[in-house]
């Protein structure tokens, strides 16, 4: 079974528009961490943001924020007032333990393009 | 669903030898592959984009000559470290791009490397 699942392969949305990116998980470890990464078309893989298991709250990062539904196992990025420059790959990633290997497993990943 | 694998898992090795790392893709042919130098807890550095039967384009900053990338097929590509050293250590990580669907990835377990 897919520990990350990223059902979403293509999005489009307005310039301006909000966005909710999907991603959800599998794992029986209590202690994980579930990321979101951008890959423009150079290929860089640029962190957004993170959100730890036993976090309280959802993380935010400026026009980001990670919709943590834990018993729901989903993870969903949410993009505030989309910019044409949001256009990219979009990455959720999961890294299981605590202390444990620093590589997380990746989801296929979702192309998301913002329409002017 | 598409699958890529890294060969060795983990590896050791003493400081000046040269240890050669493996990306395969074992379902389906990828025209681009990449290759990631993991950093503690969280970013992906983009070292080199690797297209089948051309040279590797590299990031500012890795050496070509220490960070050797072969794409000799459509389902394999190697990444040598030349002459290691401690400061390498790290976990490298690949990612395959499917031809036919152009967007979609699929990552690597990933590779530590351990330089004595």
């Amino acid at each position: 079974a897919q520990k990350i699942t990223q059902t979403q392969p293509g999005m489009f949305v307005q310039e301006k528009e909000a966005v909710t990116l999907d991603c959800t998980y599998d794992t029986s470890d209590p202690s994980y961490g579930l990321f979101w990464y951008k890959q423009p078309s150079s290929g860089e893989m640029i962190f957004l943001i993170y959100q730890g298991s036993y976090d309280q709250q959802n993380a935010t990062e400026g026009r980001y924020s990670l919709n943590f539904q834990k018993a729901r196992k989903s993870a969903n990025l949410v993009i505030s007032a989309s910019q044409l420059g949001d256009s990219a790959m979009y990455f959720c990633a999961m890294r299981e333990g605590v202390g444990g290997s620093y590589i997380p497993t990746f989801g296929r990943g979702t192309s998301l393009i913002v329409h002017p | 669903g598409a699958v890529v694998s890294q060969h060795p898992s983990r590896v050791i090795c003493k400081s000046g030898t040269s240890v050669k790392i493996e990306c395969r893709s074992l379902d389906f042919q990828a025209t681009t592959m990449f290759w990631y130098r993991q950093f503690p807890k969280k970013s992906l550095m983009l070292m080199a984009t690797s297209n089948e039967g051309s040279k590797a384009t590299y990031e500012q900053g890795v050496e070509k000559d220490k960070f050797l990338i072969n794409h000799a097929s459509l389902t394999l590509s190697t990444l040598t470290v030349t002459s290691a050293h401690p400061e390498d250590s790290s976990f490298y990580i690949c990612s395959a791009r499917e031809a036919s669907t152009g967007n979609e990835q699929f990552f690597g377990p990933g590779t530590r490397l351990t330089v004595l």
